[in-house]
């Protein structure tokens, strides 16, 4: 079945510092990857996503790349800010076997501080 | 874009009462709804799947008769919580999507409900 992987937190930064959040997938086919990102007490806000292989899906400064060679679409951002800080999650859908259901990785909680 | 909310925001509740949380999607018509649970600093957990005017589908492990989903109109999903007990305090949260042509349709996700039972 399919499955997503991420980097264990929690993750703590300095203000401006650079961020890699990693996230691997197991999946058969061409499945469509995401990040989401959920802030203390609030449900899931969509950051970025990408559809097929090479893809980069870029918000707010966030990008990631779809690899399909690596399995992989890891989360990067130049210089994070305090505002940033929340829990981020990698997630995968495959329309075509499961109806367009999300698989969720395990989440990474950051932490930015001033 | 596309908003969905989830009422109440919070509840506490009694062992052995039962609880109902709505889901609405406010300027779109959502085909399916999905219900998830997150327990404290874990991922999200899918409980089922509500296709309007049928039944939800329940995921391996997730009892259908305790966890009540109905999903009668185009804009409403509600989750009763039947009988609670306390392990069944957690963060309920549901995510809507809508019929859209071409790729991938996004889910959108509600606020969540923190449930907490007594």
């Amino acid at each position: 079945g399919n499955s997503v992987t991420q980097m264990e937190g929690p993750v703590t930064l300095s203000e401006e510092a650079f961020l890699t959040i990693n996230c691997t997938y197991t999946a058969t086919g061409y499945p469509s990857l995401f990040w989401y990102v959920q802030y203390p007490g609030e449900g899931l806000q969509l950051l970025l996503k990408a559809t097929k292989a090479d893809d980069k899906g870029s918000n707010k400064g966030f990008e990631a790349t779809y690899r399909k060679e690596t399995t992989s679409f890891h989360l990067e951002k130049g210089s994070v800010q305090v505002s940033d800080s929340a829990v981020y999650f990698c997630a995968l859908a495959q329309p075509e076997t499961s109806g367009s259901r999300l698989t969720f990785g395990e989440g990474t909680q950051l932490t930015v501080n001033p | 874009g596309a908003v969905v909310s989830q009422h109440p925001s919070w509840v506490i509740c009694k062992s052995g009462t039962s609880v109902k949380i709505e889901c609405r999607s406010l300027d779109f018509q959502a085909t399916t709804m999905f219900w998830y649970r997150q327990f404290p600093k874990q991922s999200l957990m899918l409980m089922a799947t509500s296709n309007e005017g049928s039944k939800a589908t329940y995921e391996q492990g997730v009892e259908k008769d305790k966890f009540l989903i109905n999903h009668a109109s185009l804009t409403l999903s509600t989750l009763t919580v039947t009988s609670a007990h306390p392990e069944d305090s957690s963060f309920y949260i549901c995510s809507a999507r809508g019929q859209l042509a071409g790729e991938l349709n996004e889910q959108f996700f509600g606020p969540g409900t923190r449930l907490t039972v007594l």
